[in-house]
């Protein structure tokens, strides 16, 4: 079953810890982004990747920290620095060409403490 | 980065009633999404445009790609239940830059 996953579903965590949410994909995508979800607006880019070993900041990227080690996987830390971290966490992965559609998982709930 | 115009911000109708909901921006894109989310869930991919003026239909969902390049619609026809959810517009402008809506929240009354 191809898809993409996010775990864990929900997540909490006490002010100043860092903490490390989990996105992998088998769809054999290049590219992987992050999103941040906050009530009433837009998906927000936190950090995208085109291949491995290699990722580009988006537009809120301060805070925030991530690896490409493998095309399956695309971790995203959420460090002590972020200052309002609590928020839906979208993770979504797509072909590396133009006019590409950006498949989503199903997201992780962070609240801090 | 600037987010799309999305409206209305949410939508309160009768089962049936057919439903239209629209994105506009004041930069040209080159491809149009329409998501739906369901509460707690990640968006799900309704409809995807390509061309200016393109329409195109997923069941009761029709969209269509504006001519400007600057603005999409979401038809929903005979609205059930089940169509309840937050609807998403995006737009990208390349391979990376996809920006999105505000989501337009949509409920559906028996």
């Amino acid at each position: 079953d191809g898809g993409i996953t996010q775990s864990p579903k929900y997540l909490f965590r006490k002010e100043g810890q860092n903490v490390t949410l989990s996105c992998e994909q088998n769809l054999n995508h290049d590219a992987m982004y992050w999103y941040r979800q906050d009530p009433g607006q837009g998906l927000r880019l936190i950090y995208y990747s085109q291949i491995v070993n290699d990722f580009q900041k988006g537009d809120i990227a301060e805070g925030y920290s991530v690896s490409r080690e493998k095309k399956e996987s695309f971790p995203l830390t959420v460090t002590s620095a972020q200052k309002n971290p609590t928020a839906f966490y979208l993770c979504a992965s797509s072909i590396w060409t133009s006019g590409n559609e950006q498949f989503f998982g199903p997201g992780t709930r962070l609240t801090v403490l | 980065g600037q987010q799309l115009n999305q409206s209305p911000q949410s939508m309160f109708i009768q089962e049936g009633e057919d439903v239209s909901m629209n994105c506009t921006s004041s930069s040209i894109f080159n491809t149009w999404l329409w998501y739906k989310q369901d509460p707690g869930e990640g968006p799900v991919l309704l409809i995807a445009l390509y061309k200016a003026g393109e329409l195109t239909s997923n069941g009761r969902l029709t969209a269509q790609f504006g001519i400007t390049r600057k603005d999409s619609f979401l038809n929903i026809s005979a609205s059930i239940p089940s169509d309840v959810g937050i609807y998403f517009c995006a737009g990208q402008m390349n391979n990376n830059d996809m920006r999105f809506g505000a989501g337009t929240r949509l409920t559906v009354k028996p």
